[in-house]
């Protein structure tokens, strides 16, 4: 089953423009949530989390926006560049656990 | 200082083969793991030591054997692999697995083919 559910599965954007993914989960213990950037042949990297008792947070071009009564969160990347082109995974993590459950993965794809 | 850092990058090994994977990071993270992850999925869970004892066995099959030397290392010994194992194996690391998460650093990789 899966644990977080990832929408869409790639994306393709100019540059300049503004990808979304959005992510839900079930699970009430989950309580954070992170982002990880990961481009090909390579580890993934974190970019951005967020915990439940916040709604928005903002780091550089990469905003997470929560909703916690709908059990969804989503990243917004602002002004994206062709260096953004990379796969984005979603995860959720419950206090005192220690597996991160992925979202399965959207690939950005910012064209010149 | 906020890497993991993983040996071999690449590895080819036959079926009968035993080789190792070797994990190697120095934030003082007490929370290390080893995921695996297949072409154009997310990464999947294997193995969790806490504390430098394994914590989490995600019935991964005995052909993966893990070990954690110390707080700083993590292995993991491979035997008599299947073809379907090949992938990137990942290690991650995590400050302290007693509290609140934080967040987890993951190494590059090693991207593993059974022959």
């Amino acid at each position: 089953q899966q644990q977080v559910k990832q929408s869409p599965q790639s994306l393709i954007v100019q540059k300049g423009g503004i990808p979304i993914i959005n992510c839900a989960y079930e699970n009430t213990a989950f309580d954070y949530f992170p982002w990880y950037q990961q481009f090909p042949g390579k580890g993934p990297a974190l970019l951005i989390a967020i915990r439940p008792d916040v709604s928005e947070k903002k780091e550089g071009r990469f905003t997470i926006s929560f909703n916690k009564s709908a059990k969804q969160f989503s990243l917004h990347i602002m002004d994206s560049q062709p260096g953004d082109s990379a796969t984005y995974f979603c995860a959720a993590v419950g206090t005192g656990a220690n597996n991160l459950f992925f979202g399965t993965g959207t690939r950005l794809t910012v064209i010149p | 200082d906020t890497e993991v850092t993983q040996t071999p990058k690449h590895l080819v090994m036959g079926m009968t083969n035993k080789k190792s994977l070797k994990c190697e990071q120095h934030m003082g993270h007490r929370a290390m793991y080893w995921y695996k992850q297949k072409a154009k999925k997310p990464p999947e869970l294997m193995f969790v030591y806490s504390y430098e004892k394994l914590s989490i066995n995600e019935s991964v099959p005995s052909r993966f054997s893990p070990e954690c030397p110390n707080s700083s290392l993590l292995n993991l010994h491979l035997h008599a692999l299947q073809p379907e194992d090949s992938a990137l194996y990942l290690c991650a690391s995590s400050q302290n697995p007693a509290k609140v998460n934080t967040e987890a650093f993951f190494g590059q990789g090693t991207r593993l083919t059974v022959v």
